[in-house]
This record gives structure tokens, sequence and C-alpha cells, in this order.
């Protein structure tokens, strides 16, 4: 019921098109949903969240889409660009302990 | 956004001597430092929960008497890996979660330090 499930395992997007990242969960305690951008050998840095009581938030190129009946939440990075390419991680965080639990990731790859 | 720094950056150090990695929160009070450990392509993973003033939370499976974790101020933690062995070897990060953002609707806003490679030859 802790789980976060994140697909695809890794992803290959063309320059200009979108990149779509689908994450999944069962506990019902969560109430927060942030996406973490990382680069290799950095840590990750804070991309975009949201809390259930909205059902997409958009900041510039990324959007997070919430469903909570389906208890599923995806990024869309739109005109996806070459600097894109990082991995992706979505979390998951019940209001009470603060502590995330993360999906496996997602490997973006932008061609150019 | 909320700046989280740790340092050192990169580390070596011999087997079996001690090495100590700092977090700080440089512009925000933060009640919840998190440590985490990365492998190489692989998610993070939680080592321990750090609040200020009290004893940290070790998750399943993390020695307690081997990272030892001490969260003096609102601003700082501290993670000492103890008799490093190479499999200690990694990527640690340290999070911390904002203090100010307590009843606002970001009050869950983690932030994320660079991490910082451990190299034990």
């Amino acid at each position: 019921q802790q789980q976060v499930k994140q697909s695809p395992q890794s992803l290959i997007v063309q320059k200009g098109g979108i990149s779509i990242i689908n994450c999944a969960y069962e506990n019902t305690a969560f109430d927060y949903f942030p996406w973490y951008q990382q680069f290799p050998g950095k840590g990750p840095a804070l991309l975009i969240a949201i809390r259930p009581d909205v059902s997409e938030k958009k900041e510039g190129r990324f959007t997070i889409s919430f469903n909570k009946s389906a208890k599923q939440f995806s990024l869309h990075i739109m005109d996806s660009q070459p600097g894109d390419s990082a991995t992706y991680f979505c979390a998951a965080s019940p209001d009470s302990n603060y502590q995330l639990i993360w999906g496996a990731g997602t490997k973006l790859i932008i061609k150019p | 956004g909320a700046v989280v720094s740790q340092h050192p950056s990169r580390v070596i150090c011999k087997s079996g001597t001690s090495v100590k990695i700092e977090c700080r929160s440089l512009d925000f009070q933060a009640t919840t430092m998190f440590w985490y450990r990365q492998f190489p392509k692989q998610s993070l993973m939680l080592m321990a929960t750090s609040n200020e003033g009290s004893k940290a939370t070790y998750e399943q499976g993390v020695e307690k008497d081997k990272f030892l974790i001490n969260h003096a101020s609102l601003t700082l933690s501290t993670l000492t890996v103890t008799s490093a062995h190479p499999e200690d070897s990694s990527f640690y990060i340290c999070s911390a979660r904002s203090v100010d953002d307590e009843g606002t609707s970001s009050g869950n806003t983690i932030y994320f330090g660079e991490g910082s490679w451990l190299t034990v030859v």
C-alpha cells in the first residue's frame, strides 16, 4: 500500500514532442504528489507538485494531471527539449509525516 | 526556491575511517530533514528521518551505529559514516522540509541538496 508505481522505466521522445510519465498509488492517505527532476550526479530538484483538490496543475511546459478516483497522476512535458533529458521521479506523501514514497524513476531522453 | 546545501560534494576516505556529511538549509528553517542513499540508476532509498532536537528515526535495515545522524539546529543536520567500508561508497542525498510552509498548501514542500559522493578506498 505504500508503493508508488512509475512507468515507463525509460522514454525516448523527439525534440518538440510531448513526454508523458505515469504514476499510480494505492494509499488513499497520500495527499501530496511531487515530481522531481534529477540530472546525473546531482540531487533531485522539485519540478512541480499537486494536491488532490485539483485535477491539473501547469507550470510552463510542465503539467501534472491527477485522477483521484483512479489513484493515478502523470507528468506531461510539452515541447520537449534536449535539456529536459534527465531522470524523473514521482513521489507521494501523506500529510502526517511528510515522508516521500518514491517511484522507481524514468530515464527520459529527448532526441534532437 | 529554497536552497539546501550539502558538503562535501565529493569525498574519498580510507577504509576504517569516519566521514561527516553536512546538510544545511540556507534560507529557511527545517524541523525535519531526510537522508537518502542512491545507487547508480536506482531510486532514492530513505535511510533516516532527522528531527531537530531529537533522535533520528532509522529505516529498517539501516545501522544506526554506523550512520550517525545529528540534527542540532533548525538549519543543520549531519550524517557521519563511521568505520567506512568500500560497500558504503554511494551517493548520499539530504532533503529538508520548510517550516515556513507549515499551515500553507505547500507545507509538504521538500527541498533536496546536491548530494555527496562518498568513495571508500
